[in-house]
């Protein structure tokens, strides 16, 4: 079965701190993997990664893929209060028609 | 910067009551989508449509039907509402024709049927 893992479901921390995000897969003919940031509403992109290896880097927020162990993890330093929101991984896979499941979140609270 | 736009935000039925929601988009993208998101269960794809006047069931596609209108708008309806049809819709949309790029999304509509 097709599926994509986050953790930690929820995570607490102060602001200063250094996050790991983690987001798992197995899936057949993997294509790309993505990020979203939710805070209220919409997700809004953050990344796409293809290439194992290849940081992907925007300001604190950076993320890379290992396409051999099958994971990705975003990395947020020196959190902020506007930080907090549920971080999504989404995993496009397939051959001829392109599937795309996204993982249930990461909650990431980030107090004063 | 309109980008995508869905109506109602919010909305009530009773259970058996069709309706339909609206997701109008001004970025000139080619594929549409439209997600379920539900507590627990991340963000499902219902239905998405790769270009005009094509498209196809996502994961979750059971009652629920979709129109690809025009390259713009892409409407869902719901034909006889349940319960367990009660869930923020999403509507989504990006330049190509496959899912291997940046997607923006609408504000959402939270539906709930009773």
């Amino acid at each position: 079965e097709d599926k994509v893992v986050q953790s930690p479901l929820s995570l607490v921390v102060h602001e200063g701190d250094t996050v790991t995000l983690n987001c798992s897969y197995e899936v057949t003919n993997f294509r790309s993997l993505l990020w979203y940031k939710q805070e209220k509403k919409a997700p809004t992109f953050l990344f796409m990664l293809t290439s194992s290896g290849i940081e992907k880097k925007s300001g604190r927020l950076s993320s890379i893929l290992d396409k051999k162990e099958l994971f990705s993890i975003l990395n947020i330093t020196a959190t902020q209060t506007g930080d907090s929101a549920v971080y999504l991984c989404a995993v496009v896979y397939g051959g001829a028609t392109n599937k795309l499941i996204f993982g249930t979140g990461t909650l990431l609270a980030v107090q004063p | 910067n309109a980008g995508v736009t869905q109506t109602p935000k919010f909305q009530v039925l009773k259970t058996g009551q069709s309706m339909t929601l609206q997701c109008a988009q001004d970025m000139n993208h080619n594929s549409m989508y439209w997600y379920r998101q539900d507590p627990g269960m991340g963000l499902r794809l219902i239905y998405y449509s790769a270009s005009e006047g094509t498209t196809d069931k996502g994961e979750v596609p059971n009652g629920y039907n979709v129109s690809r209108l025009n390259k713009r708008e892409f409407s869902l309806r719901l034909e006889s509402a349940a319960p367990s049809q009660t869930s923020v819709y999403f509507c989504a949309s990006n330049r190509g024709q496959t899912m291997n790029t940046e997607a923006f999304f609408g504000q959402g509509t939270r539906l709930t049927v009773v």
